[in-house]
């Protein structure tokens, strides 16, 4: 069956990098696009951009350009999510969700928590 | 990104029907069939639970259901169970290249 299995919990210090994986299993990975969500903590669900898993092309919602990079190993169906220069504020739960945009997210990651601390 | 609008919190008492708003705009919700709708327990991850407005992915239960009118989609939940109890998030499909999806701010629903 579907599912998405995300790298597990990350405790960086300020101005550190994180790389967060999102491996997929049960379906044609190029089939479908991966998408971001961001969820801080007792906040809501906001979307970060999503990447095509059949040219690698990713795209970047406003506010996560620059330190945020969607890339892909498709070789292993894997997904990824680096934040360079990590900020206290970057502290949250990441999920990656699949869902070609316009298309709903039918299946998400279990999360993946950031926490940046010194 | 201006999220679309929901109440912060509902409740209901087993057995009745809620319904929760998501309001947007002639650019989102208003013009695209594309409202999807996601329950989330705490410290788990959003679950699925309507798309394209109406739609039940299978295996969700029919006491879920969808609709729209206008700029606003809502959901209802009848037979209010105490399982319900958690957050619901609306999204929709908008026409921009940068922000395609948008996600309203959800609502706590609270059983009583």
């Amino acid at each position: 069956q579907v599912h998405l299995v995300q790298s597990g919990s990350e405790l960086k210090k300020p101005g550190a990098s994180v790389k967060v994986s999102c491996k997929a299993f049960g379906y044609t990975f190029s089939a479908y696009a991966l998408n971001w969500v961001r969820q801080a903590p007792g906040q809501g669900l906001e979307w970060m951009g999503w990447i095509s898993t059949k040219i690698g092309n990713p795209t970047y919602a406003p506010g996560f350009t620059g330190r945020f990079v969607f890339s892909l190993d498709t070789s292993v169906n894997t997904a990824y999510l680096q934040i360079a220069s990590l900020k206290a504020d970057d502290s949250a739960t990441y999920y990656c969700a699949r869902g070609e945009v316009g298309d709903a997210l039918d299946f998400w990651g279990q999360g993946t928590m950031v926490t940046v601390s010194s | 990104q201006s999220a679309l609008t929901q109440p912060a919190s509902v409740s209901g008492s087993p057995g009745q029907s809620i319904t929760i708003s998501c309001t947007g705009t002639n650019s989102d919700v208003g013009y695209y069939n594309y409202v999807s709708w996601y329950q989330q327990y705490p410290g788990k991850a959003p679950k699925l639970i309507i798309y394209d407005v109406t739609n039940r992915p299978s295996g969700v239960s029919a006491r879920f259901s969808g609709s729209k009118s206008g700029n606003a989609a809502s959901l209802t939940i009848s037979g209010l169970q105490a399982e319900d109890e958690a957050d619901y998030y609306c999204s929709s499909y908008r026409n921009s290249r940068t922000t395609p999806v948008i996600f309203g701010g959800g609502t706590k629903l609270t059983v009583l």
